[in-house]
């Protein structure tokens, strides 16, 4: 089936020492979202990929990037991880053309930072 | 910027109808939906309704939609156990592109008692 995947489910790291988590689709969507999900509050969009093009929102910090090798793969790293940044990080995706299809995401990586 | 608020929590037993509700601040939003999520996992999309209708029927699900006074609800039919999650309501723009990103409520938690 086409979907969203994620990897790692569940990742482990230690405070400053960076991270890359990965998503991949065989959706062939155009566009790749990243988002960070705390407990009990609602995703925050931290950037995303529209095909190529790179749109940082302003509120995301320095020490998370990003990448898009391919249409097919997408990866945050996180630089040096904080104690804040425990979260779930949900990868979603989108076909600009068919926004009733609506965003398509993985079922995320918990991220503990120790 | 948008802004999304739901209540936080429900609690109906199994067999009753559930009614989520949601506001939301940009009246442009173009396209709204509802995602689901169970613990542990991603985002799933329930359904959706564009900003031209004002209503949407799937089976058990309901959307309402107000433009005037920016209100979105789902209603679930006969609630099952299954259905505990929770649910989100998601705003977003322009038809496709770059700007067509989604803004996220901080979700509804639904709980079934049998």
């Amino acid at each position: 089936d086409a979907m969203v995947i994620q990897n790692p489910r569940y990742q482990v790291t230690q405070f400053g020492k960076p991270v890359t988590l990965s998503c991949s689709q065989t959706l062939n969507h155009n566009v790749m979202y990243w988002y960070q999900q705390k407990s009990s509050q609602a995703p925050k969009l931290l950037f995303h990929y529209y095909d190529k093009d790179f749109n940082n929102e302003a509120d995301t910090p320095d020490n998370f990037q990003s990448r898009r090798p391919n249409t097919s793969f997408c990866f945050l790293d996180i630089r040096s991880p904080g104690l804040g940044d425990a979260a779930m990080y949900l990868c979603a995706t989108k076909i600009s053309s068919r926004p009733d299809v609506g965003y398509t995401f993985g079922s995320g990586t918990r991220l503990t930072v120790v | 910027g948008e802004d999304v608020e739901q209540s936080l929590f429900l609690s109906v037993r199994e067999g009753d109808s559930s009614v989520i509700n949601c506001t939301y601040t940009d009246s442009s939003s173009t396209y709204l939906y509802w995602y689901k999520q169970e613990p542990g996992a991603g985002l799933q999309l329930l359904t959706y309704i564009f900003s031209n209708m004002d209503m949407k029927q799937d089976q058990r699900l309901t959307v309402l939609l107000n433009k005037k006074d920016k209100h979105l609800s789902l209603r679930i039919a006969d609630t099952q156990t299954g259905d505990s999650a929770i649910y989100f309501c998601a705003v977003g723009g322009s038809y496709g592109g770059s700007q067509g990103n989604l803004i996220f409520g901080k979700g509804t938690k639904l709980s079934v008692k049998p």
